[in-house]
């Protein structure tokens, strides 16, 4: 069974250009996240979607970050303008309600550096 | 708002040691509690999860347990191998599908 995939792995941009990321859950998960993780803490979460409705957003940055899960499968996370203080590990998380007791599992991230 | 501590955040044991890396929070009302490790540049790999109900969970070499009313877990690695050597990060949940809270992980180095 594939894993959560993410892409792009890398992504190097200037400050104040657009960039968007991109995640595939393992097939069937409804739930959907996306985590911010800095270096040398732990992911902080920024959004839930359950199935394409997003239930928690509370910590995601309205202003220059959105999100979107269509159909309720795949999901792009986007910032645009990109600042310096966003370069970090944007994570991809998935689960199965009721399965596992909703293990969540992480895909490898994406590495973004804003110079 | 829950928090989440790991302790110690370093540590560098000889190959072949039992070991204990210890997690706190700070809200006991919690669902589940996922213990995963990380290697650098690498994605969360999830090792235990253990429900709120539960004592503790075994896989392996690993043994974690959980005290929810005094807001402790603690995880078990037996005989050690330089193959352990990651950041482990622990995480409560609040609820079935809620998002995690991490600390800030115990970063672990078997040296052989």
């Amino acid at each position: 069974e594939a894993g959560v995939v993410q892409s792009p792995r890398y992504k190097i941009i200037e400050k104040k250009q657009p960039v968007a990321f991109w995640c595939n859950p393992i097939s069937g998960h409804n739930t959907l996240y996306w985590y911010l993780q800095n270096l040398g803490q732990g992911p902080e979460l920024l959004i839930r979607y359950e199935n394409e409705e997003a239930v928690d957003d509370s910590q995601l940055p309205k202003d220059r970050f959105s999100a979107e899960r269509l159909k309720g499968v795949d999901s792009t996370l986007k910032i645009q303008p990109a600042e310096l203080g966003d370069s970090a590990v944007y994570l991809c998380a998935s689960s199965l309600a009721g399965q596992m007791g909703d293990t969540q599992y992480f895909g490898p991230g994406t590495r973004l550096t804003v110079l | 708002k829950q928090e989440v501590t790991q302790i110690p955040a370093a540590l560098s044991v000889p190959e072949g040691e039992n070991l204990v890396l210890n997690c706190s929070f700070t809200d006991s009302a919690i669902y589940n509690l996922q213990w995963f490790r990380q290697d650098p540049g690498k994605g969360l790999t999830s090792l235990l999860l253990i429900q709120s109900s539960q004592r503790e969970q075994t896989s392996g070499r690993l043994n974690a347990s959980l005290d929810k009313s005094s807001g402790r877990s603690t995880l078990y690695i037996a005989a050690s191998q330089p193959g352990d050597s990651a950041t482990y990060l622990c995480a409560p949940s609040g609820g079935g599908a809620d998002g995690l809270t991490f600390g800030k992980g115990t970063h672990l180095i078997i040296q052989p």
